[in-house]
């Protein structure tokens, strides 16, 4: 089985511009986790979905915002882009069904905002 | 004060020698405890996974967890030079219904095994 996808790998947006980032579960897994990860620190929570509604929000302003498809695809969207949103963007899926749920990620989406 | 602290490092260590990664945490509620590795540039890899105080053992790695001291460890033994990583703890509480709740993790630790 495939693992986690991610689109595109790499990015590069000026400031105030607009980014959406795709992510592809491991098949038969139901939900999707986004973390920022900046360079030196570990992944800060960002979004998570399940059965395509929202059920965690992280610390993020309200310029981020997420969807999940009937697929259980992912998106990630951050509008006005601030050089401070440069960082590693990290997709985990699983299964979303138990305590004990692992979340596999992704290899990440860096985007760099000039 | 952050959820999780973890020992920043960086760490160097010659090939063979023991390992030992650190966490400590604050939040209580914090009920089941992960290690992940991850690679330059890659996505973060699960190694061990635990939601018991004691150890918990998977050929070279040892995962220990003391709940009354909100501390965690990781233990490399006979290290390689292929483990030279940065290693990541995080942790979660019981998630409510069937959602199973967000990540915390630590800063990170990069480890460097020379031959």
């Amino acid at each position: 089985d495939a693992g986690v996808t991610q689109s595109p790998t790499h990015l590069i947006k000026t400031r105030g511009q607009h980014v959406t980032l795709r992510c592809s579960p491991i098949s038969g897994h139901k939900s999707v986790s986004w973390y920022q990860q900046v360079l030196g620190q570990g992944p800060q929570f960002i979004f998570q979905y399940y059965e395509k509604e929202e059920r965690g929000r992280g610390n993020f302003p309200d310029r981020f915002s997420a969807r999940q498809f009937p697929n259980y695809s992912s998106e990630l969207n951050v509008n006005a882009l601030l050089l401070g949103d440069s960082a590693l963007y990290l997709c985990a899926s699983s299964k979303g069904q138990v305590n004990t749920d692992t979340q596999y990620f992704g290899p990440g989406t860096r985007l760099t905002v000039l | 004060q952050k959820e999780v602290e973890q020992d920043p490092g960086p760490l160097s260590v010659p090939e063979g020698a023991i390992v030992s990664l650190n966490c400590t945490y604050s939040n209580s509620a914090f009920q089941y405890f992960m290690w992940y590795r991850q690679y330059s540039r890659k996505g973060p890899e699960l190694l061990m996974y635990t939601y018991s105080s004691g150890n918990k053992e998977d050929g070279r790695f040892t995962a220990q967890v003391d709940k009354s001291s909100k501390y965690i460890s990781l233990f490399i033994r006979d290290s390689q030079p292929s483990d030279s990583a940065t290693y990541l703890c995080a942790m979660r509480a019981i998630a409510g219904g069937t959602s199973y709740g967000k990540l915390t993790f630590g800063q990170g630790t990069i480890l460097t095994v020379h031959p």
